[in-house]
């Protein structure tokens, strides 16, 4: 199965700024899967990258609060933007093995945010 | 819409216990059914994944089971140890959902030595 490196693992940010989170695969893969995961709660789909267009997002979630970069087969960024402490959660991408005949999901290591 | 269920919420035994948890979901029209391991402030670990046309998976201490027609899937855990606390999420990817992986709310382990 894929290998996803996510950085920065965690952040402490103030309110009304942005923190962009990076995640690399060391595979291509066509899709990318941002989740969010608030305190105490399972993982919510932010929005689907698929590289050469742009995001599919879930309802809740905006481009403007969310931008996301997709430049290539490998590689895809998540910007939180404008943030404020109820932004403050785990972050993590995703990537689905079906090109590789692995049919399950791998995830990166996460990126835990805390807005002060 | 499909929606995952996860029983216990939490769930904490002495080590060496065997234990089940369970994962129900409603809609049985799924490509496949994967386990998680989640370790506090981290990102997941996949245990086990079961396609829609397996009936289980087994890993080491681990087995899962799966049965569509009831919507339902079970972890197994072996000869439990305290390195095995940590929270569990079962998640399903089904046919009218894009493929997208549809998330229980999770089992906290807790194997007290």
């Amino acid at each position: 199965s894929a290998v996803i490196s996510q950085k920065p693992s965690r952040d402490i940010c103030q309110r009304g700024t942005s923190l962009t989170i990076q995640c690399q695969v060391d595979s291509q893969v066509t899709m990318m899967f941002w989740y969010r995961q608030q305190p105490g709660q399972s993982l919510t789909l932010i929005a689907t990258a698929n590289q050469g267009s742009e995001a599919t997002y879930e309802s809740g979630f905006v481009i403007d609060k969310f931008p996301i970069s997709r430049p290539n087969l490998t590689f895809s960024t998540l910007t939180v933007s404008n943030m404020s402490p109820e932004d403050s959660s785990i972050y993590l991408c995703s990537v689905d093995g079906w090109a590789s005949g692995n049919y399950g999901y791998t995830f990166g290591s996460g990126t835990r945010l805390t807005v002060v | 819409k499909q929606e995952v269920t996860q029983i216990p919420a939490a769930l904490s035994v002495p080590e060496g216990e065997n234990l089940v948890l369970n994962c129900s979901f409603t809609d049985s029209a799924i490509y496949n059914l994967q386990w998680f391991r989640q370790d506090p402030g981290k990102g997941l670990t996949s245990l086990l994944l079961i396609q829609s046309s397996q009936r289980e998976q087994t890993s080491g201490r681990l087995n899962a089971s799966l049965d569509k027609s009831s919507g339902r899937s079970t972890l197994y855990i072996a000869a439990s140890q305290p390195g095995d606390s940590a929270t569990y999420l079962c998640a399903v990817t089904s046919d009218n959902q894009g493929g997208k992986l549809i998330f229980g709310q999770g089992t906290e382990l807790s194997v007290k030595p």
